[in-house]
Protein backbone atom coordinates (compact mmCIF):
# COMPACT_ATOMS: atom_id res chain seq x y z
CA UNK A 1 0.00 0.00 0.00
CA UNK A 2 1.01 3.48 -0.82
CA UNK A 3 1.77 5.34 2.04
CA UNK A 4 -0.93 7.92 2.30
CA UNK A 5 -2.08 9.02 5.47
CA UNK A 6 -4.86 12.01 6.05
CA UNK A 7 -5.68 13.46 9.52
CA UNK A 8 -8.22 13.46 10.76
CA UNK A 9 -9.89 11.05 9.96
CA UNK A 10 -13.27 12.06 11.55
CA UNK A 11 -14.59 15.95 11.91
CA UNK A 12 -17.31 17.56 13.50
CA UNK A 13 -17.36 21.17 13.27
CA UNK A 14 -19.38 23.85 13.25
CA UNK A 15 -20.43 26.76 10.33
CA UNK A 16 -18.31 29.66 10.49
CA UNK A 17 -15.31 27.67 11.69
CA UNK A 18 -12.23 27.33 10.03
CA UNK A 19 -10.73 23.59 9.27
CA UNK A 20 -7.58 22.08 8.03
CA UNK A 21 -7.01 19.07 6.66
CA UNK A 22 -3.78 17.47 6.12
CA UNK A 23 -2.51 14.90 3.88
CA UNK A 24 0.95 12.86 4.04
CA UNK A 25 2.94 11.15 2.25
CA UNK A 26 5.89 8.57 2.62
CA UNK A 27 6.09 8.14 -1.44
CA UNK A 28 8.49 11.45 -2.72
CA UNK A 29 5.56 11.62 -5.51
CA UNK A 30 5.85 15.19 -7.29
CA UNK A 31 1.41 15.37 -7.52
CA UNK A 32 -0.80 15.89 -4.97
CA UNK A 33 -4.51 16.26 -5.12
CA UNK A 34 -7.64 17.03 -2.80
CA UNK A 35 -11.13 15.58 -3.86
CA UNK A 36 -14.37 15.47 -2.61
CA UNK A 37 -16.75 12.44 -2.47
CA UNK A 38 -20.76 13.13 -2.46
CA UNK A 39 -23.45 10.82 -3.46
CA UNK A 40 -24.21 11.06 -7.18
CA UNK A 41 -20.84 13.21 -7.83
CA UNK A 42 -18.28 10.73 -7.66
CA UNK A 43 -15.22 12.54 -6.67
CA UNK A 44 -14.40 15.82 -7.69
CA UNK A 45 -11.28 17.89 -7.57
CA UNK A 46 -10.52 20.57 -5.28
CA UNK A 47 -7.44 21.33 -5.68
CA UNK A 48 -4.02 19.45 -6.72
CA UNK A 49 0.14 20.58 -6.33
CA UNK A 50 2.51 19.80 -8.95
CA UNK A 51 5.55 20.58 -6.85
CA UNK A 52 6.38 22.22 -3.36
CA UNK A 53 4.89 25.75 -3.38
CA UNK A 54 2.97 24.73 -6.95
CA UNK A 55 -1.01 24.46 -6.59
CA UNK A 56 -4.13 24.71 -9.16
CA UNK A 57 -7.45 24.91 -8.97
CA UNK A 58 -9.87 22.07 -9.83
CA UNK A 59 -13.34 21.49 -10.49
CA UNK A 60 -14.58 22.74 -6.93
CA UNK A 61 -12.58 25.13 -5.62
CA UNK A 62 -14.40 27.82 -4.16
CA UNK A 63 -14.52 28.25 -0.50
CA UNK A 64 -10.67 26.15 0.04
CA UNK A 65 -7.77 26.78 -0.34
CA UNK A 66 -4.54 24.82 -0.21
CA UNK A 67 -0.36 24.91 0.49
CA UNK A 68 2.32 22.62 0.16
CA UNK A 69 5.71 23.93 1.87
CA UNK A 70 7.24 20.06 1.60
CA UNK A 71 7.14 17.58 -0.55
CA UNK A 72 5.23 15.06 1.95
CA UNK A 73 2.81 17.09 3.16
CA UNK A 74 -0.55 19.11 1.40
CA UNK A 75 -2.54 20.80 3.25
CA UNK A 76 -6.48 22.13 2.65
CA UNK A 77 -8.04 24.69 4.40
CA UNK A 78 -11.58 25.49 4.35
CA UNK A 79 -11.61 29.25 5.74
CA UNK A 80 -15.40 29.39 7.10
CA UNK A 81 -16.92 26.42 6.81
CA UNK A 82 -20.58 26.08 5.59
CA UNK A 83 -22.97 22.84 5.75
CA UNK A 84 -22.70 22.28 1.99
CA UNK A 85 -18.81 21.37 2.54
CA UNK A 86 -20.19 18.30 4.55
CA UNK A 87 -17.98 15.70 2.51
CA UNK A 88 -15.77 12.82 2.87
CA UNK A 89 -12.47 14.35 1.81
CA UNK A 90 -9.64 12.16 -0.34
CA UNK A 91 -6.10 12.91 -0.79
CA UNK A 92 -4.23 11.26 -3.56
CA UNK A 93 -0.74 10.84 -4.82
CA UNK A 94 0.99 9.89 -8.26
CA UNK A 95 4.32 9.92 -9.54
CA UNK A 96 3.50 11.66 -13.05
CA UNK A 97 0.70 13.54 -14.24
CA UNK A 98 0.49 11.09 -17.51
CA UNK A 99 -0.66 7.35 -16.72
CA UNK A 100 0.74 6.24 -13.75
CA UNK A 101 -2.59 5.61 -10.96
CA UNK A 102 -3.22 7.84 -8.47
CA UNK A 103 -2.96 6.35 -4.80
CA UNK A 104 -5.69 7.34 -2.65
CA UNK A 105 -5.63 8.32 1.42
CA UNK A 106 -8.22 6.84 3.64
CA UNK A 107 -10.86 9.53 3.58
CA UNK A 108 -11.59 11.84 5.85
CA UNK A 109 -15.17 12.59 6.82
CA UNK A 110 -16.42 16.41 7.53
CA UNK A 111 -19.27 17.06 8.91
CA UNK A 112 -19.94 20.86 9.20
CA UNK A 113 -23.39 21.86 11.50
CA UNK B 1 -14.00 19.65 -20.99
CA UNK B 2 -14.10 16.04 -20.32
CA UNK B 3 -17.17 14.55 -18.64
CA UNK B 4 -17.76 10.52 -17.60
CA UNK B 5 -21.07 8.85 -17.33
CA UNK B 6 -21.81 5.99 -15.61
CA UNK B 7 -25.39 5.38 -16.01
CA UNK B 8 -26.08 2.19 -13.89
CA UNK B 9 -26.73 3.55 -10.23
CA UNK B 10 -26.95 0.11 -8.73
CA UNK B 11 -26.39 -3.01 -10.14
CA UNK B 12 -26.97 -6.99 -8.50
CA UNK B 13 -25.04 -9.73 -9.29
CA UNK B 14 -25.85 -13.77 -8.30
CA UNK B 15 -22.47 -14.94 -7.25
CA UNK B 16 -20.22 -16.87 -9.67
CA UNK B 17 -22.08 -15.18 -12.31
CA UNK B 18 -20.69 -12.56 -14.85
CA UNK B 19 -21.96 -8.70 -14.33
CA UNK B 20 -21.08 -5.54 -16.29
CA UNK B 21 -20.98 -2.28 -16.00
CA UNK B 22 -21.12 0.67 -18.16
CA UNK B 23 -19.14 3.58 -18.50
CA UNK B 24 -19.16 6.50 -21.24
CA UNK B 25 -16.88 9.36 -21.58
CA UNK B 26 -16.89 12.34 -23.38
CA UNK B 27 -13.82 14.40 -24.67
CA UNK B 28 -12.05 15.45 -27.75
CA UNK B 29 -8.79 14.30 -26.92
CA UNK B 30 -7.28 11.29 -28.77
CA UNK B 31 -4.53 10.08 -25.88
CA UNK B 32 -5.60 9.44 -22.73
CA UNK B 33 -5.99 6.83 -19.79
CA UNK B 34 -8.96 5.40 -18.29
CA UNK B 35 -9.35 3.55 -14.95
CA UNK B 36 -11.88 1.64 -13.29
CA UNK B 37 -11.43 2.34 -9.18
CA UNK B 38 -13.37 0.42 -6.90
CA UNK B 39 -14.40 1.55 -3.33
CA UNK B 40 -15.49 -1.16 -0.75
CA UNK B 41 -17.60 -0.62 2.53
CA UNK B 42 -14.21 0.48 4.34
CA UNK B 43 -14.05 3.85 1.45
CA UNK B 44 -10.52 3.00 0.35
CA UNK B 45 -10.25 3.94 -3.23
CA UNK B 46 -8.59 0.61 -4.75
CA UNK B 47 -7.04 0.95 -8.78
CA UNK B 48 -8.78 -2.10 -10.52
CA UNK B 49 -7.79 -1.77 -14.18
CA UNK B 50 -6.10 0.78 -16.27
CA UNK B 51 -6.32 1.34 -20.69
CA UNK B 52 -4.28 3.23 -22.59
CA UNK B 53 -6.18 4.53 -25.23
CA UNK B 54 -3.61 4.32 -28.01
CA UNK B 55 -3.59 0.57 -27.14
CA UNK B 56 -6.23 -1.18 -29.00
CA UNK B 57 -6.29 -4.30 -26.75
CA UNK B 58 -8.38 -4.54 -23.99
CA UNK B 59 -7.44 -4.90 -20.49
CA UNK B 60 -7.44 -7.72 -18.24
CA UNK B 61 -6.33 -8.24 -14.44
CA UNK B 62 -7.30 -11.58 -13.56
CA UNK B 63 -11.49 -11.54 -13.39
CA UNK B 64 -11.71 -8.44 -14.28
CA UNK B 65 -11.54 -7.16 -18.37
CA UNK B 66 -12.77 -4.04 -19.87
CA UNK B 67 -14.48 -3.40 -23.36
CA UNK B 68 -12.90 -0.51 -24.67
CA UNK B 69 -14.79 0.84 -27.61
CA UNK B 70 -12.66 4.45 -28.49
CA UNK B 71 -14.61 5.31 -31.32
CA UNK B 72 -17.99 5.30 -29.18
CA UNK B 73 -15.75 6.42 -26.30
CA UNK B 74 -17.37 3.43 -23.95
CA UNK B 75 -15.42 1.58 -21.37
CA UNK B 76 -17.10 -1.42 -19.78
CA UNK B 77 -15.93 -3.74 -16.91
CA UNK B 78 -17.05 -7.19 -17.04
CA UNK B 79 -16.50 -9.80 -14.12
CA UNK B 80 -16.27 -12.40 -14.14
CA UNK B 81 -17.12 -15.07 -11.53
CA UNK B 82 -18.42 -12.30 -9.27
CA UNK B 83 -17.51 -13.43 -5.54
CA UNK B 84 -18.36 -11.60 -2.20
CA UNK B 85 -15.94 -9.32 -1.81
CA UNK B 86 -16.44 -7.58 -5.44
CA UNK B 87 -19.32 -5.73 -3.46
CA UNK B 88 -18.61 -2.23 -3.37
CA UNK B 89 -19.20 0.66 -5.56
CA UNK B 90 -17.10 1.09 -8.46
CA UNK B 91 -15.84 4.62 -10.36
CA UNK B 92 -14.54 5.02 -13.91
CA UNK B 93 -12.29 7.56 -14.03
CA UNK B 94 -10.65 9.33 -17.10
CA UNK B 95 -7.30 11.20 -17.19
CA UNK B 96 -6.04 13.55 -20.11
CA UNK B 97 -2.43 12.44 -21.23
CA UNK B 98 -1.78 16.40 -21.89
CA UNK B 99 0.00 18.40 -19.04
CA UNK B 100 -3.14 19.13 -17.22
CA UNK B 101 -1.96 18.14 -13.87
CA UNK B 102 -2.69 14.74 -14.47
CA UNK B 103 -5.95 15.25 -12.47
CA UNK B 104 -8.95 12.37 -12.67
CA UNK B 105 -12.71 13.04 -13.36
CA UNK B 106 -14.66 10.62 -11.83
CA UNK B 107 -18.14 9.08 -13.21
CA UNK B 108 -20.99 8.85 -10.76
CA UNK B 109 -20.40 5.64 -9.17
CA UNK B 110 -21.90 2.22 -10.04
CA UNK B 111 -22.99 0.45 -6.67
CA UNK B 112 -22.85 -3.48 -6.82
CA UNK B 113 -24.19 -6.19 -4.91
CA UNK B 114 -23.43 -9.49 -5.01
CA UNK B 115 -26.02 -12.11 -3.76
CA UNK B 116 -25.01 -15.42 -2.22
Amino acid sequence: DAGITQSPRHKVTETGTPVTLRCHQTENHRYMYWYRQDPGHGLRLIHYSYGVKDTDKGEVSDGYSVSRSKTEDFLLTLESATSSQTSVYFCAISESNQGREQYFGPGTRLTVT
Amino acid sequence: AQTVTQSQPEMSVQEAETVTLSCTYDTSESDYYLFWYKQPPSRQMILVIRQEAYKQQNATENRFSVNFQKAAKSFSLKISDSQLGDAAMYFCAYRSARNQGGKLIFGQGTELSVKP
